[in-house]
């Protein structure tokens, strides 16, 4: 089956450091997500992202984060000064049609740690 | 009002025998996308079974079922024969359409952490 891609696995960054967080959805798709899920706490929403733009973003989705497109297979997030609170796994997924009936494909994640 | 409750933090299970996770919902939408996912220690996140508001037949995908309860907004994962495999972090979600028929994000449950007993 296809699989989304995230890269890297783990990241580890100084407090005030800009990051950025790449994402490969599977190819024919469409509607692109970020989640993110601090230790021991539920998945929570971050964006969804469908025709180069954003469609829907969550309050924790403030003027620090941004993402973007570059080219017709990355999906990138980026965290432009991280603070200690950005430390968690953060899950980029994909979907084909973005209904509500359709699962979303997810992958295994990036452990963002800040120090 | 939280969207999706997941009300057992914790559950053991014997091996091979089955076992209900439960999840409520709350939404207004006639039509709307229920999921489980799994998220063993490793970290990602899988899907395992779908069902929709309209979906009249339970859903089943293998030895998971879901039992669906559409007037009292539940939506049980329903794991049969248990394996040690199983032990895992489980999670409810939910996906509400726009007004526009694209779907919103899915919100998920806080989990239920599941562990297999040998």
């Amino acid at each position: 089956e296809p699989e989304v891609t995230q890269t890297p696995s783990h990241q580890v960054t100084q407090m005030g450091q800009e990051v950025i967080l790449r994402c490969v959805p599977i190819s024919n798709h469409l509607y692109f997500y970020w989640y993110r899920q601090i230790l021991g706490q539920k998945v929570e929403f971050l964006v969804s992202f469908y025709n180069n733009e954003i469609s829907e973003k969550s309050e924790i989705f403030d003027d620090q984060f941004s993402v973007e497109r570059p080219d017709g297979s990355n999906f990138t997030l980026k965290i432009r000064s991280t603070k200690l609170e950005d430390s968690a796994m953060y899950f980029c997924a994909s979907s084909k049609q973005g209904v509500a009936n359709e699962k979303l494909f997810f992958g295994s994640g990036t452990q963002l740690s800040v120090l | 009002a939280q969207k999706i409750t997941q009300t057992q933090p914790g559950m053991f299970v014997q091996e091979k025998e089955a076992v209900t996770l439960d999840c409520t919902y709350d939404t207004s939408d006639q039509s709307y996308g229920l999921f489980w996912y799994k998220q063993p220690s490793s970290g990602e996140m899988i899907f395992l079974i779908y069902q929709g508001s309209y979906d009249e037949q339970n859903a089943t995908e293998g030895r998971y079922s879901l039992n669906f309860q559409k007037a009292r907004k539940s939506a049980n994962l329903v794991i049969s024969a248990s394996q040690l495999g199983d032990s895992a972090m489980y999670f409810c979600a939910m996906r509400e359409p726009f007004s526009s028929g694209s779907a919103r994000q899915l919100t998920f449950g806080s989990g239920t952490q599941l562990t297999v007993l040998p």
